[in-house]
């Protein structure tokens, strides 16, 4: 049984470009939430997907977008990217919305922007 | 706004030696979690404590919830090398599936 998967595992980006990060929740799982971690800090909850659609969003600039596909995956979309965005981007699947207990982490895509 | 305040942010230790790390707010969370995290890698779950007062062992890591829900610690008892990591306390946003994470642990145990 596979879990969280993301790709790519790491990026280089340079100020003011786009980037794409992926991710396929657990089997079974019908809710992705992307979670941004600074160095040495706790997750930041960015925002979470279910049934295709933005359900909750965190303290994020609307150059943080993302979709998700009727299979459940996910991508995280970050505009006009800034040198503080370098950060490990989180992806986390549970069966159900408001399910946080039941969280299951993907290892990240680690953004650098340099 | 619910907010989790870990501390201490950095620990070393020598390997044998005993620690607890604190994760404290000013709100009611209905449960908090555990995690341990290593470079490059996800958050792993730990422990979900649930009642207030809750004691749970896992090996060496013993883990309690305050009676008042508004607290946790985690205890290790003869670490080792291997508990090196970043321990992270997490609690659920009311009625929400958002996870509230504290500012993690860094805990460096030398052999």
């Amino acid at each position: 049984d596979a879990g969280v998967t993301q790709s790519p595992t790491h990026l280089i980006k340079t100020r003011g470009q786009q980037v794409t990060l992926r991710c396929s929740p657990k089997s079974g799982h019908d809710t992705v939430s992307w979670y941004q971690q600074a160095l040495g800090q706790g997750p930041q909850f960015i925002f979470q997907y279910y049934e295709e659609e933005e359900r909750q969003r965190g303290n994020f600039p609307d150059r943080f977008s993302g979709h998700q596909f009727p299979n459940y995956s996910s991508e995280l979309n970050v505009n006009a990217l800034l040198l503080g965005d370098s950060a490990l981007y989180l992806c986390a699947s549970s069966l159900y919305a408001d399910r946080w207990e039941k969280l299951f982490f993907g290892s990240g895509t680690q953004l650098s922007v340099l | 706004t619910q907010l989790l305040e870990q501390s201490p942010q950095f620990l070393s230790i020598q390997e044998g030696e005993n620690l607890t790390v604190y994760c404290n707010s000013s709100s009611v969370f209905s449960s908090l979690q555990w995690y341990r995290q290593e470079p490059g890698e996800g958050p792993v779950l730990l422990v979900t404590v649930v009642t207030g007062g809750e004691v749970k062992k896992l090996k060496r890591l013993t883990f309690q919830f305050g009676d008042a829900r508004k607290d946790s610690s985690l205890h290790i008892t003869a670490a080792q090398p291997g508990d090196t990591g970043l321990y992270l306390c997490a609690g659920g946003a009311s009625n929400t599936g958002k996870l509230i994470f504290g500012q993690g642990t860094t805990l460096q145990v030398k052999p």
